[in-house]
């Protein structure tokens, strides 16, 4: 079976402080990952994902993940927060099923 | 990156009617489509893969006569709630693959979801 965890509700990071959103996860076969914001009434906006290669994976908008396989983990960062990345942040994972499953979500507050 | 649109952003119908969703990727096409659902404060729930010029295969608990979906061409996929009640109310949100190194490695991209609301 494949699922993911997004241990905290909401994370919240002063501006130009860095922020992490914690997800790990459990898959069949070799994990991608996936993460994607979400902006009020709207839909899903991808960050970035990881295949292969290298353990830290850069994305849009400064946002950036490191993939630990021994600790089946991967956790988006950014080095200086902004307060227009407040959002709800979803990490994903697709293995052998080749099916796209979603955390519960993390709500990122940025306080000015 | 590739842009997925959706149509209409918001409705509100009387319960009993139906209502059709169209899902439309603009710069790229897609043989593969996805229809999700999101109630609030949660995560997404896939309910149905759309593949074009096939029946589309709907997840455990999904009932395909009430959740009508049709892929009749590459950038185009519609979902159609039948006799829609109140608790269909919610977010549903369309996704469309993009095809790189493989099925397992491929980024799906989301439309900005549509809003209905059953009165």
């Amino acid at each position: 079976a494949q699922s993911v965890a997004q241990p905290e509700d909401q994370v919240n990071v002063a501006e130009g402080n860095p922020l992490t959103v914690k997800c790990t996860y459990s898959v069949s076969g070799n994990p991608y990952l996936f993460w994607y914001v979400q902006y009020p009434n709207r839909g899903l906006q991808f960050l970035l994902k990881y295949i292969t290669g290298d353990n830290l994976v850069k994305g849009s908008y400064g946002f950036e993940a490191e993939f630990n396989k021994s600790q089946t983990s991967f956790h988006l960062k950014k080095p200086s927060a902004l307060v227009s990345d407040s959002a709800l942040y979803f990490c994903a994972v697709r293995g052998s099923l080749k099916k796209l499953v979603f955390g519960t979500g993390t709500r990122l507050l940025v306080s000015p | 990156g590739a842009v997925v649109s959706q149509h209409p952003s918001r409705v509100i119908c009387k319960s009993g009617t139906s209502v059709k969703i169209e899902c439309r990727s603009l710069d790229f096409q897609a043989t593969t489509m996805f229809w999700y659902r999101q109630f609030p404060k949660q995560s997404l729930m896939l309910m149905a893969t759309s593949n074009e010029g096939s029946k589309a295969t709907y997840e455990q608990g999904v009932e395909k006569d009430k959740f009508l979906i049709n892929h009749a061409s590459l950038t185009l996929s519609t979902l159609t709630v039948t006799s829609a009640h109140p608790e269909d109310s919610s977010f549903y949100i369309c996704s469309a693959r993009v095809t790189s190194g493989g099925v397992g490695t491929d980024t799906q991209y989301f439309g900005p979801g549509t809003r209905l609301t059953v009165l």
